[in-house]
């Protein structure tokens, strides 16, 4: 089966800018997962959808992140205005249902702030 | 909140040598674990999980793991490595009362040297 697609691989603008990116997950999958791997570290959880609702959001720094998956399929999650510590790895998984069921991870968009 | 420590960052091992990657966890209720590896330039991949029943998992390439409730322990341990076992190897957790969060641990790069 094809894996979780992300878009782009990697992205570098400056502090300040705004920034997208893209997922889709396995088809199937309902639960879509938005992680932040901050180098040397595990990845944080962001933001979970179950079909295009969100269930987990409590991570997620609202004043400049913000994520939708309207269709209940393809989702993007967005920074505005960007800041140096938001340079990291954003991962994206999927799952077929919630809680116990495997996550399948894409290879995540890296993104650098100058 | 649940948290997962992998005291080790960096491990360096030969060929043949055995393998145990520490994890512990701090919740205390009932909790779901995951070993997830990333071979360099590829994906995060699921290697092996426990929910209930044996607490000695099986996983692909001759990994395993044994869960130790009363050592909120799941270490991981590989008989004898290869070179094609060099990854990072990261440890998470789902609890009951996570809201099913998934939680990693910092992750320990692995080096196998031929």
């Amino acid at each position: 089966e094809a894996g979780v697609a992300q878009s782009p691989r990697y992205k570098i603008i400056e502090k300040r800018q705004s920034v997208a990116f893209w997922c889709n997950p396995i088809s199937g999958h309902a639960t879509l997962y938005w992680y932040q791997q901050i180098l040397g570290q595990g990845p944080k959880l962001l933001i979970q959808f179950q079909n295009n609702g969100v269930v987990d959001d409590s991570q997620l720094p609202k004043d400049r992140f913000s994520a939708e998956r309207l269709k209940g399929v393809d989702s993007t999650l967005k920074i505005q205005p960007a800041k140096l510590e938001d340079s990291a790895v954003y991962l994206c998984a999927s799952s077929f249902g919630t809680g116990n069921q495997p996550q399948h991870f894409g290879d995540g968009t890296r993104l650098s702030i100058l | 909140a649940q948290s997962v420590s992998q005291h080790n960052h960096h491990v360096i091992l030969s060929e043949a040598a055995s393998l145990e990657l520490g994890c512990n966890y701090s919740y205390g209720g009932t909790v779901n674990l995951f070993w997830y590896v990333q071979y360099p330039g590829q994906h995060l991949q699921l290697l092996l999980k426990y929910f209930s029943g044996d607490p000695l998992v099986k996983g692909i390439k001759g990994f395993e793991a044994e869960f130790i409730k009363s050592k909120f322990s799941f270490n991981l341990r590989k008989p004898s490595v290869q070179w094609s076992d060099t990854a990072e190897y990261f440890c998470a957790v789902i609890s009951s009362g996570s809201a099913r969060q998934l939680t990693f641990g910092s992750g320990t790069q692995l080096t196998v040297l031929p």
